[in-house]
């Protein structure tokens, strides 16, 4: 089993709706991540939490919002779909050794391909 | 987050090639990550760099960290059909704020013919 899974796969909506993006993880890691990745622009960050209690602006938060009901899920919410949402969008994960200097691995899911009419 | 210059944009080349592609920041970085996108997946780390001058090698990949941190290279030696794909260069965010969330480059598509 994947140990970062994305619901759905793939979604079709239309310009207003309320949309939600699930990810869930069984890594154990504390840091999670949602990204939006467009063709030619590569990924970037939306939203990121540390852990449950800590929720923090990405590069380009505006028009989405987040939860992190638990350790193992993070959401993401289009309040509002617009069409240049239409987008990849991934989560990650990251565990945390305790040391600022130092970089851990990120862990991507299979992604969710959003598409707003 | 700052901006790091991916090149090339894509490449076509046959089976047996090397690749090469590169990645420049007009800000330092401490660390050095190239992803690799598979069709319809996630991107999946292929080697981290955490050194100055460091040259690493993964199979048939090899990174190395430039010298001035501010580039990082990426080969591909013999390359094969399944090599097709997106690869990312990729750095740390520098600020602990930022949870150390990932700046990436805008990717080089590479497609290998039989």
């Amino acid at each position: 089993d994947a140990d970062v899974t994305q619901t759905p796969r793939n979604r079709i909506t239309k310009t207003g709706k309320r949309i939600m993006l699930e990810c869930s993880q069984t890594k154990g890691h504390d840091r999670m991540y949602w990204y939006r990745q467009d063709p030619g622009l590569g990924l970037r960050l939306i939203y990121y939490s540390f852990d449950v209690k800590d929720i923090n602006k990405g590069e380009i938060s505006d028009g989405y919002s987040v939860s992190r009901q638990a350790q193992a899920k993070f959401s993401l919410s289009l309040e509002s779909a617009i069409p240049n949402q239409t987008a990849l969008y991934f989560c990650a994960t990251s565990d945390f050794t305790g040391e600022l200097s130092s970089y851990n691995e990120q862990f991507f899911g299979p992604g969710t391909r959003l598409t707003v009419l | 987050g700052q901006q790091l210059n991916q090149s090339p944009q894509s490449m076509f080349i046959q089976e047996g090639e090397d690749v090469s592609m590169n990645c420049t920041s007009s800000s330092i970085f401490n660390t050095w990550l190239w992803y690799k996108q598979d069709p319809g997946e996630g991107p999946v780390l292929l080697i981290a760099l955490y050194k100055a001058g460091e040259l690493t090698s993964n199979g048939r990949l090899t990174a190395q960290f430039g010298i001035t941190r501010k580039d990082s290279f990426l080969n591909i030696s013999a390359s094969i059909p399944s090599d097709v794909g997106i690869y990312f260069c990729a750095g740390p965010s520098p600020s602990f704020l930022s949870g150390y969330a990932l700046n990436f480059g805008k990717g080089t598509s590479l497609l290998v013919t039989p």
